[in-house]
């Protein structure tokens, strides 16, 4: 089965400043989706960045950017100039590719607080 | 509708009682998942539905929990006689093409059984 690991609980950044989020995943599936969603207080879960496996390219939205080492199986985020907007739970999810692989399994979490 | 809609926002139930929660999905999402999310068990996959059917029900806890899918759309589950172990935030999401589109959740239901 598919485990996605977030070490850091907690995290913090001055606004404007950068920081990165960590994710490790274990999978034997050679293609697969990588995703971040960020869920604020309003519970909603809002997709950050999705990454496809076979693609090589690391995903960028605007200041949201993705460093993915297949075969370290890491994915981690960075977001550039953070904002207080910024401010909430990430969690990293991973889902098969094909029918039958439509589970998402995500990380434990980490909360990230912007400091101004 | 313009997003996933879920109902209610919150509710609180007496041990014992019986719930229903409902999720509205995006129009045309044929695809339609719920999870839940729980402090010590963080995000956990309870069932998906495609369509009207539910070919994958392994994650729904117990013979309490049941979920059904009308019309291709409105999908709401059921929790009977509540424990408290049952309280958490049941989030509901829909997609129509997982691998372009991704996943679009709702806001969820915070569901606390005293």
């Amino acid at each position: 089965a598919q485990t996605v690991t977030q070490s850091q609980p907690e995290m913090s950044v001055q606004e404007a400043e950068t920081v990165t989020l960590s994710c490790t995943y274990d999978t034997s599936e050679s293609d697969y989706y990588l995703f971040w969603y960020k869920q604020p207080p309003s519970r909603q879960m809002i997709l950050v960045i999705r990454q496809e496996a076979y693609k090589q390219q690391n995903a960028t939205e605007n200041r949201f950017s993705v460093n993915f080492q297949k075969a370290a199986k890491s994915f981690s985020l960075k977001i550039s100039d953070s904002q207080l907007g910024d401010a909430a739970m990430y969690f990293c999810a991973y889902s098969g590719s094909g029918g039958s692989n439509y589970k998402l399994t995500f990380g434990k979490g980490t909360l990230l607080t912007v400091n101004p | 509708g313009a997003g996933v809609s879920q109902s209610p926002s919150n509710k609180v139930t007496e041990k014992g009682k019986d719930v229903e929660l409902r999720c509205d999905p995006i129009s045309g999402h044929t695809a339609l998942y719920w999870y839940r999310q729980s402090l010590g068990q963080g995000l956990e996959f309870l069932i998906y539905f495609q369509g009207n059917s539910a070919p994958d029900k392994s994650g729904l806890p117990s013979d309490r929990f049941s979920a059904e899918r009308t019309g291709g759309s409105v999908s709401t589950l059921t929790i009977q006689r509540t424990q408290q172990e049952d309280s958490a935030v049941y989030l509901c999401a829909s997609s129509y093409n997982r691998e372009i589109y991704g996943y679009t959740f709702g806001s969820g239901t915070r569901l606390t059984v005293v």
